[in-house]
């Protein structure tokens, strides 16, 4: 079956500007992250959501980055004012709720200039 | 201290040999072991998820826990070229909700000549 896509898989901005990555999950996973990987620092979680509801916020690094999900559907990551430092691979994967087998798409590639 | 420690490498190794790939953990909460393989400018593709100490075999793949040394491995048989990408340990504390949420070692580097 289909599994996680994510859009666009590249994306360049310019510093200061608003991006929005978007994120579909497997059909029928009720449970969404959201991840973040640079060179630096590896692969990092920043948002957790189950169904529509995001109880676990605590990875995103400022109050510039938000992200909300629809119809327990598809999921948004917006990062506003973006700095170079939010240049990375930002990587979603869904699972079923009681699951650990976590999917991953392919990612979105952001570059910040 | 890093919750999980993973060496980088470069790991070169030639076909056919046998890969050892090892993460450490502090934290004892964590339950669930993965291991993700990736390749260049691909998402992490999941290869073995375990819950308890021992070993699990799945094709040329086995994984193994050390719970009391905090120590997992990946070992890979008769290694291919096309086994060459990253390895990442994935570790979670496993139960209900947020604890899901994977902390991941930094990956190590495999390649495998033919």
């Amino acid at each position: 079956g289909a599994g996680v896509s994510q859009s666009p898989s590249n994306k360049v901005t310019e510093k200061g500007k608003d991006v929005e990555l978007r994120c579909d999950p497997i059909s029928g996973h009720t449970a969404l992250y959201w991840y973040r990987q640079s060179l630096g620092q590896g692969l990092e979680f920043l948002i957790y959501f189950q169904g529509n509801s995001a109880p676990d916020k605590s990875g995103l690094p400022s109050d510039r980055f938000s992200a909300e999900r629809t119809g327990e559907s598809v999921s948004t990551l917006t990062i506003q004012r973006t700095q170079q430092e939010d240049s990375a691979v930002y990587l979603c994967a869904s699972s079923l709720v009681t699951g650990n087998e976590q999917y991953f798409g392919p990612g979105t590639r952001l570059t910040v200039t | 201290q890093k919750e999980v420690e993973q060496d980088p490498g470069p790991l070169s190794v030639p076909e056919g040999a046998i890969v050892s790939l090892n993460c450490t953990y502090s934290n004892s909460a964590f339950q669930y072991f993965m291991w993700y393989r990736q390749y260049s400018r691909k998402g992490p593709e999941l290869l073995m998820y375990t819950y308890s100490s021992g070993n699990k075999e799945d094709g040329r793949f086995t994984a193994q826990v050390d719970k009391s040394s905090k120590y997992i491995s990946l070992f890979i048989r008769d290694s291919q070229p096309s086994d060459s990408a990253t390895y990442l340990c994935a570790l979670t504390r496993g139960s209900g909700g947020s604890n899901y949420k994977l902390t991941f070692g930094k990956g190590t580097l495999l390649t495998v000549n033919p």
